[in-house]
């Protein structure tokens, strides 16, 4: 059973340039989040979907959105990108989302902003 | 607001000893808590998910408690290896609206000699 798999592992960009990254969940699984990875700040939440509809937010500026398709593939984009946004970032899918399920992480995408 | 932390930050120990890694809560009110594990600038590994009813759970070498009323769970990792090098994470489930998210500590770095 494959895993959740992000792509691309690995990116650099540009200040002020956009980025979007991609998602898939185990098959099955309906719950996508995201996370955000970086030596100060640990592990931050920055969203979650199901079916298509975000349900949770995280404390992140209106800079980052994602979005996720009928077969519950995620994308999430950070537009006007700062230094800042250098991180890893991590998406995790679960079978509903609900809070008893066990959330599974994909291998991450590593930006860098220069 | 949920605040994890974990204790020690880092550990390094020989190989072949038992040892144990702290994570405290400070909001009782969780559905699960699960233990991660994570390879430098790799993603996320599950190792064991407690649910809120349970007090403990394990898998192999590793065994994990949890007390909800006190805020506390600890990860025990019998005849430790060279291969358990790794940043331990532990993270706890909130229910915030209609959405689960984890909210992470800061993890502890493991080191096991030879």
């Amino acid at each position: 059973k494959a895993g959740v798999t992000q792509t691309p592992r690995y990116l650099i960009k540009t200040r002020g340039q956009q980025v979007t990254l991609s998602c898939s969940p185990i098959s099955g699984h309906r719950s996508v989040s995201w996370y955000q990875q970086t030596p100060g700040q640990g592990l931050q939440f920055l969203f979650e979907y199901f079916s298509e509809t975000q349900r949770n937010k995280g404390n992140f500026p209106g800079r980052f959105s994602g979005r996720q398709f009928s077969n519950s593939r995620s994308e999430m984009n950070v537009s006007t990108l700062e230094l800042g946004d250098s991180a890893l970032y991590l998406c995790a899918s679960s079978w509903s989302g609900a809070p008893n399920t066990e959330a599974f992480f994909g291998q991450g995408t590593r930006l860098t902003v220069v | 607001k949920q605040e994890v932390t974990q204790i020690p930050a880092a550990l390094s120990v020989p190989e072949g000893e038992n040892l144990v890694l702290n994570c405290s809560f400070t909001d009782s009110a969780i559905y699960n808590l699960q233990w991660f594990r994570q390879d430098p600038g790799k993603g996320l590994t599950s190792l064991l998910l407690i649910q809120s009813s349970q007090r403990e759970q394990t898998s192999g070498r590793l065994n994990a408690s949890l007390d909800k009323s006190s805020g506390r769970s600890t990860l025990y990792i019998a005849a430790s290896q060279p291969g358990d090098s790794a940043t331990y994470l532990c993270a706890v489930a909130d229910f915030t609206g209609t959405a689960s998210k984890l909210t992470f500590g800061t993890g502890t770095r493991l080191q096991v000699t030879l």
